[in-house]
């Protein structure tokens, strides 16, 4: 198993760019989880989805958008690039049904908005 | 509103040398509290789940404890290589996918 994968690792962007960071995972996981990381301050919830077709918003979904087509795929696409969204961003998933609090996690997609 | 506290931001130990760190949160109906540890560069990888007050669990040299208000999680004996960044999270009430991170505290073993 790969567990969750993440691309790509590392990217610039110019204000006003758009793009997509991809996040797939192997393990059949029905829960599906962006947060993004900023220096010295603690994970936030971008977006979440329980399942194929169905998405929610997290703490700090505005610039954010995402889908769910799949099971394994769960893509966030930002659009009109800002400063403010330069981070790390983590895909994570969940196994039961119950939402238990442990997530795999992806290794991370490093985005710098200049 | 959820909040989730983590002392020390910084804690650098001898090898051998042991220790606690502090999460403290404030939650109403806590579901559960999480402990991740964070190496540089990585995503965060799960150790632990609390669910009430009084619980305990245990892996290798780590040991994770929740009162009503607050966790430790105390490191026994600590190599260089516990060194990492621990996170801790809290799970919102029902009905909320959401969980409260704390900011972390980076630990750094000195051998």
């Amino acid at each position: 198993n790969a567990g969750v994968t993440q691309t790509p690792k590392f990217r610039i962007l110019k204000i006003g760019q758009s793009m997509t960071l991809q996040c797939a995972q192997d393990m059949n996981h029905n829960y599906m989880y962006w947060y993004r990381q900023d220096p010295g301050m603690g994970l936030k919830l971008i977006y979440y989805s329980v399942g194929a077709g169905i998405t929610d918003k997290g703490e700090v979904p505005n610039g954010y958008n995402v889908s769910r087509s799949t099971t394994e795929d769960f893509p966030l696409r930002l659009e009109l690039a800002a400063p403010s969204q330069t981070s790390v961003y983590f895909c994570a998933s969940s196994y039961k049904t119950g939402y238990t609090g442990e997530l795999f996690f992806g290794e991370g997609s490093r985005l710098t908005v200049l | 509103e959820d909040q989730v506290t983590q002392s020390p931001e910084a804690l650098r130990l001898q090898e051998g040398e042991s220790s606690s760190l502090n999460c403290s949160y404030t939650v109403s109906g806590l579901r559960g509290l999480f402990w991740y540890r964070q190496d540089p560069g990585k995503g965060p990888e799960f150790l632990f789940t609390l669910y009430s007050a009084g619980e305990e669990k245990e892996k290798e040299r780590l040991k994770a404890t929740l009162t009503k208000k607050e966790s430790f999680l105390h490191i026994t004996a600590p190599k260089p290589e516990d060194s990492a960044t621990y996170l801790c999270a809290v799970q919102a009430p029902r009905g909320s996918e959401k969980l409260v991170f704390g900011k972390g505290t980076k630990l750094t073993v000195n051998p």
